[in-house]
This record gives structure tokens, sequence and C-alpha cells, in this order.
């Protein structure tokens, strides 16, 4: 899969907007953008992919850059149970797609 | 709905003995994938099972790890004769069907040691 460069770490307020980051300059046409979280001691998280176009779900929203080489996962009301690490993975749509590769991500803090 | 279902959530045991671990997963998804993550590693991909299908045993380390996907359904995982870099957390997943526009729904893993 094709590299993602994300912040080491981000810090938000409990109850305002956080904005992840995920640079993916080297992004193939078919490449899907996921967004994947890992609380600790738990299993990671779907949280939300997408292709071309922006995309909502009901845990959050992506903006897809126009040339698509850069992404940026929202979350609309930070609370304390989103403190997690966050992955954002490039997927071929192809066999090498199946498997999941996650990179360092971004660990985010939530403060009361 | 329910989600993957791993068993059991945690495994001590000692070198040299085998191990099985299970994963129940998402009614309905034709894909299973067994992941393990080491203390503060990134996910590193052991197997996956496509419908009836030949698994793609490509991750597996060594042939001492095996895996088994019964009716489409119930995965085991098996590792013969254990060592002590064995000792991770065993992920397992399941997904609709293959392809890179699946989102993959994890379990919370089994947590093996090995002494």
């Amino acid at each position: 899969d094709a590299k993602t460069t994300q912040p080491n770490s981000m810090e938000s307020n409990e109850e305002e907007p956080v904005h992840l980051p995920c640079n993916h300059s080297t992004i193939s046409g078919t490449d899907y953008i996921h967004w994947y979280r890992q609380l600790p001691s738990q299993g990671p998280e779907y949280v939300i992919h997408g292709l071309t176009s922006n995309v909502n779900n009901r845990m959050a929203s992506l903006a897809i850059a126009e040339d698509r080489k850069s992404s940026t996962l929202i979350l609309h009301r930070a609370t304390l149970r989103d403190a997690a690490v966050y992955y954002c993975i490039l997927r071929a749509n192809n066999n090498a797609g199946n498997m999941l590769t996650f990179g360092g991500g971004t660990r985010l803090m939530v403060k009361p | 709905g329910a989600g993957v279902s791993q068993s059991p959530s945690n495994k001590v045991t000692e070198k040299g003995k085998d191990v099985e671990l299970r994963c129940d997963p998402i009614s309905g998804h034709t894909a299973l994938y067994w992941y393990r993550q080491s203390l503060g590693q990134g996910l590193e991909f052991l197997i996956y099972f496509q419908g009836n299908s030949a698994p793609d045993k490509s991750g597996l380390p060594s042939d001492r790890f095996s895996a088994e996907r019964t009716g489409g359904s119930v995965s085991t995982l098996t590792i013969q004769r254990t060592q002590q870099e064995d000792s991770a957390v065993y992920l397992c997943a399941s997904s609709q069907m293959l392809g890179g526009g699946q989102p993959q729904h994890f379990g919370d893993g089994t947590r093996l040691s090995i002494l």
C-alpha cells in the first residue's frame, strides 16, 4: 500500500471539533482511504472510508482533497472516549489491499 | 448486532505447549482475517479466508502456525510448540467480502503470553 504521513500526536478539548490530517501524495487512482482507531486494550475499530468524495457517517466525516493527495478525518464533537490512536491507511483495490497495514498513526488526547 | 467475538480473551501458557484461539465473525461476513499485534507495534497480517476459496497464508511466520475455518463461519488459529516470541495480541477481523473498499471489523483479541 502507498505510504501515509500523520502527526504523531494531537490534543483537543472535550466537546470541540477535531481535524486529523493525513498526507498520501503517492496515492494511486484506485486506492481507498480508510481510517481506523484503536483505544487502549481494544481491537482496532473501523471509523470511515472513501474514494473520491467526502463521506459522513455517525462517527465522523472524511474530507478528501480534490487531488486526493491528502485527507482529513473530522470528529465533530470530541468526547473523552475518542482518545485513541487514529490510523489513516490506503488500500489498493486488488489482492494487496485485502490486508490492513497500520503505520504510526496519530495519538489523540482529549482534555476535559 | 453482534460483533466479532474472540476467545479466550487472555491465555497464558508454557513454552512448547500448543494453543488454539477462536474467532466468531459477524454473521454473513464471507471474509475472515487473522492479525497479531506485539506490544507497541503495528498490525501484522497472518492469514485470511474468503468463502470456500483457498486461504491466503502468506503472512504466517512459520509452519508452527495454522488456521482453519469450518463451515464458512468460525475460525481457529493454532500455534504449535509455542515460543516466547509468539507472545502478542492475536486479532481476528471480518468483512462482508474481500476488497480494498470493504471495512474490516475487529474483535478485541486474545492476549497470548508464553512463559
